[in-house]
């Protein structure tokens, strides 16, 4: 089975600017989260999908929003960028999100705001 | 509401030594345990997983035992190699709920 994709891998933007990312999941997984990595902050919870519906969302100012489609590929948009912004997305996919599932990660996506 | 605390690194050890990064967490329900592993630029893998009271995980010389009464999901490792220089993660989930990650510890083994 392929793994957790995310695109594109690296994306430099500046300040003011829109951005989205894109991550699809592992086959069969329905459930879909994104998270943030900063060398300050750590890993942040973003949201996450099951079903086209968000089931959960983490403290994010709402520049931070995302989508899932039917195929269960999700989307997340940041606009008005900002240089705090700069980060690691990480996408994560699970079956249907209950506690004893693992989560896969995907690579990420490294977004620099200049 | 619900958190993991997790031992700071960075953490040096010498080629077998032994290992052990201490997290704790805080939860209202009954939550899975995870450790998550990243080497250099990629994202995280599944090290071990517990998912309930008492149950050891284990992966590659890996091991961690789910304490409910000390809340407490210790990884550890009688013998590092130098392959196992990473960042680890100590993370949990319950019914419901997203995933709760630790800061992360950064393990350097030199030879």
């Amino acid at each position: 089975k392929a793994g957790v994709t995310q695109t594109p891998r690296y994306l430099i933007k500046t300040r003011g600017q829109q951005v989205t990312l894109s991550c699809s999941p592992i086959s069969g997984h329905r459930s879909v989260s994104w998270y943030q990595q900063t060398p300050g902050q750590g890993l942040q919870f973003l949201f996450e999908y099951f079903s086209e519906t968000q089931r959960n969302k983490g403290n994010f100012p709402g520049r931070f929003s995302g989508r899932q489609f039917s195929n269960s590929r999700s989307e997340m948009n940041v606009s008005t960028l900002e240089l705090g912004d700069s980060a690691l997305y990480l996408c994560a996919s699970c079956p249907s999100g209950t506690y004893q599932e693992t989560q896969y990660f995907g690579p990420g996506t490294r977004l620099l705001v200049l | 509401g619900d958190s993991v605390t997790q031992m700071e690194g960075p953490v040096t050890l010498s080629e077998e030594a032994f290992l052990t990064i201490n997290c704790t967490y805080t939860a209202t329900g009954y939550p899975s345990l995870f450790w998550y592993v990243q080497y250099p630029g990629e994202g995280l893998q599944l090290l071990l997983k517990a998912t309930k009271a008492d149950d050891k995980g284990s992966n590659k010389g890996f091991e961690a035992t789910y304490r409910k009464e000390t809340t407490s999901f210790h990884l550890e490792k009688g013998s590092v190699q130098v392959s196992d220089s990473a960042v680890y993660f100590c993370a949990l989930r319950a019914t419901g709920n997203q995933f709760y990650f630790g800061t992360g510890t950064s393990l350097t083994v030199i030879p």
